[in-house]
């Protein structure tokens, strides 16, 4: 059972600006935890994208930022590409009994 | 190249066992704490356990406390996971994973390198 929760989907237009929400809780991201995301394109294994809340693995688009305030964060996604249709899912770290590492519920991106 | 590979997934009958394994190369294995991370079919993302680089620090996700046990042979730059008691709610693709990032206690740390996964299906 997750305890990050993101929407099931989210849409746009290429070209356009999309934006994920990952909502926790005073025991994951509202303690301070870091937030990470990850892409999992179509029949691949995730890939890291976002780590450290705003920071991008070599390799992976400015197009791509993170942001972390509260109990939340999101992921942007600018410049939207047909490439970036995928899931996407962010991950923290939680103290309370429900786990260790915890991911959200994940995202698919469409591009219309 | 950095690079983790999984293996010995496969059918399995509820209440059987099995031991899957990862061999990383390009890092230095002993170095790095190590994950395994499951996706039930057409589900999100599950944590499973996680080990610190010296093999002495183990957690799980209680889904699977006391039926799995993690461990490594850093010998072989090797990672496994012994699951035993095994139920249909198992089955999944069963994905390796590096841990980075730069704190001691682990709380920001993140999957960095992962790899292609192996299948495990719980079925009679």
């Amino acid at each position: 059972q997750s305890v990050l929760t993101q929407p099931p989907s989210v849409s746009g237009a290429p070209g356009q600006r999309v934006t994920i929400p990952c909502t926790g809780s005073s025991s994951n991201i509202g303690a301070g935890y870091d937030v990470h995301w990850y892409q999992q394109l179509p029949g691949t294994a995730p890939k890291l994208l976002i780590y450290t809340n705003n920071n991008r693995p070599s390799g992976v688009p400015d197009r791509f930022s993170g942001s972390k305030s509260g109990t939340s964060a999101s992921l942007a996604i600018t410049g939207l590409q047909a490439e970036d249709e995928a899931d996407y899912y962010c991950q923290s770290y939680d103290n309370s009994l429900s786990g260790f590492y915890v991911f959200g519920t994940g995202t698919k991106v469409t591009v219309l | 190249e950095v690079q983790v590979l999984e293996s010995g997934g496969g059918l399995v009958q509820p209440g059987g066992s099995l031991r899957l394994s990862c061999a990383a190369s390009g890092f230095t294995f002993s170095q790095y704490a190590m994950s395994w991370v499951r996706q039930a079919p057409g589900k999100g993302l599950e944590w499973v356990s996680t080990i610190s680089g010296s093999g002495s620090d183990i957690s799980y996700a209680h889904s699977v406390r006391g039926r799995f046990t993690i461990s490594r042979d850093n010998s072989r730059n090797t990672l496994f996971v012994q699951m035993n008691s095994l139920r249909a709610e198992d089955t999944a693709l069963y994905y390796c994973a590096k841990l980075g990032g730069s704190c001691s206690d682990g709380r920001c740390w993140y999957l960095d390198v992962w790899g292609q996964g192996t299948t495990v299906t719980v079925s009679s």
